[in-house]
């Protein structure tokens, strides 16, 4: 298994400001993964983290507006820039087991006023 | 990408089994179905996945039909703890290490009655 630390917890963020989300891990992890959680919505893979290069984003995310870090195997940050109220969401993390269960973050609970 | 199908909830009481269906008739040969909920305010957590058998762990059971369409997460005696969004996913066997087939319907939201 793996244990997966979020920060913030959560956060109210003006708009046009930024925020950066950082996942730890307690084990060392190729991939790490970024979802998306709007309200009341079911998750949405934002992009995937791999060490030593540059996340790899699915459709509808760039990389200006999420851009993300991952400068070691148990540690990725998550930047939300130039935030607008439709940015409020749950951001979450995410890493594989060996056996393929997905582990996830406790989630950042952020909301743009 | 395979789809899976699920009620939009389920209601059921407390120490009493329930049976959250899913179909997925659309599931290939290397597709393994996973199951993960998602109690509030949490992040989601895995539960259980199986091939073709039906699996048993400490949390769940999973019974797979055998043309392998459908199948039935069985949480064998609900507590007000298990009250969650389920989700039902279909997995590619050889998915690379890539979370991109790990794809979340909208679940469903079991309700537990004390």
């Amino acid at each position: 298994s793996a244990v997966i630390s979020q920060k913030p917890s959560r956060d109210i963020c003006q708009r046009g400001t930024s925020l950066t989300i950082q996942c730890q891990v307690d084990s060392q992890v190729t991939m790490m993964f970024w979802y998306r959680q709007q309200p009341g919505q079911s998750l949405t893979l934002i992009a995937t983290a791999n060490q030593g290069s540059e996340a790899t984003y699915e459709s509808g995310f760039v990389i200006d507006k999420f851009p993300i870090s991952r400068p070691n195997l148990t540690f990725s940050t998550l930047t939300v820039s130039n935030m607008s109220p439709e940015d409020s969401s749950i951001y979450l993390c995410s890493v594989d087991s060996v056996n393929t269960e997905a582990f996830f973050g406790q989630g950042t609970r952020l909301t743009v006023v | 990408d395979a789809k899976t199908t699920q009620p939009n909830s389920m209601e059921s009481n407390e120490e009493e089994p329930v049976h959250l269906p899913c179909n997925h008739s659309t599931i290939s040969g290397t597709d393994y179905i996973h199951w993960y909920r998602q109690l509030p305010s949490q992040g989601p957590e895995y539960v259980i996945h199986g091939l073709t058998s039906n699996v048993n762990n400490r949390m769940a059971s999973l019974a797979i039909a055998e043309d392998r369409k459908s199948s039935t997460l069985i949480l064998h005696r609900a507590t007000l703890r298990d009250a969650a969004v389920y989700y039902c996913i279909l997995r590619d066997q050889n998915y690379g290490g890539s979370q991109g087939n790990l794809i979340f319907g909208k679940g469903t939201k079991l309700s537990v009655k004390p």
